[in-house]
């Protein structure tokens, strides 16, 4: 199994406040990804990176921002926590040789409740 | 572009026999297939390459017809560990990126 953790597992927090989830790897996986996952939409992308200092926005990137200064570590900020980002937040990582390049790994997940 | 996936939702009894479907408005070269049971994270299953190649995993085989721009699941004699939700994913773009279907419920029952 790729070894892919995230931090805090659970984080409940108010609207308004700013929120870092983190996702850290061990693989030296050159990809990784933000999801975030809602019933009836499935996994949606929310940015991701190609490198160190490389992001680029996905298809819901509205009111969040990510950084990526070393290869195993991948941050996600929420600027002003909405309750419409009340979400399971997924990181996932992907790009090792011998693999197709696009076969992603997914964190345990994390549960954000804004109220 | 969202792949869709049908059915939605599944029930079999152990057993059992069932066939999820993913398709695709765009040309396919490769699709990838996800299984995520409830309150976990979704685990790569297996990637359909262009060419039609067949591929399993378990009792778990895949088929994909890039004519079609399809790609179907069978899972043959069900058991109850394959209980979870099924989702497809396509490479979106640049081929670092996966775009993924809503999901099809699979529910296991005794």
């Amino acid at each position: 199994d790729a070894g892919i953790t995230q931090s805090p597992r659970h984080k409940v927090t108010e609207t308004g406040t700013p929120v870092t989830l983190r996702c850290h790897q061990t693989e030296n996986h050159r990809y990784m990804y933000w999801y975030r996952q809602d019933p009836g939409h499935g996994l949606r992308l929310i940015h991701y990176s190609y490198g160190v200092k490389d992001t680029d926005k996905g298809e819901v990137s509205d009111g969040y921002s990510v950084s990526r200064s070393k290869t195993e570590d991948f941050l996600l900020t929420l600027e002003s926590a909405t309750s419409s980002q009340t979400s399971v937040y997924f990181c996932a990582i992907s790009g090792t040789s011998g693999e197709a390049q696009e076969t992603q790994y997914f964190g345990p997940g994390t549960r954000l409740l804004v109220l | 572009q969202q792949p869709v996936q049908s059915p939605q939702a599944v029930i079999l009894r152990e057993g059992e026999d069932a066939v999820i479907n993913c398709s695709s408005s765009k040309a396919l070269y490769s699709v990838h297939w996800y299984r995520q049971k409830h309150g976990e994270a979704p685990v790569f299953l297996m990637i359909l390459l262009k060419g039609g190649e067949q591929k399993g995993h378990e009792k778990i085989s895949a088929s994909f017809n890039e004519k079609k721009q399809q790609s179907s699941l069978y899972l043959t004699a069900s058991q109850l560990s394959y209980s979870g939700t099924y989702f497809c994913g396509i490479p979106q773009g640049g081929s670092e990126k996966l775009v993924f279907g809503k999901g099809t419920k699979l529910t296991v029952n005794p």
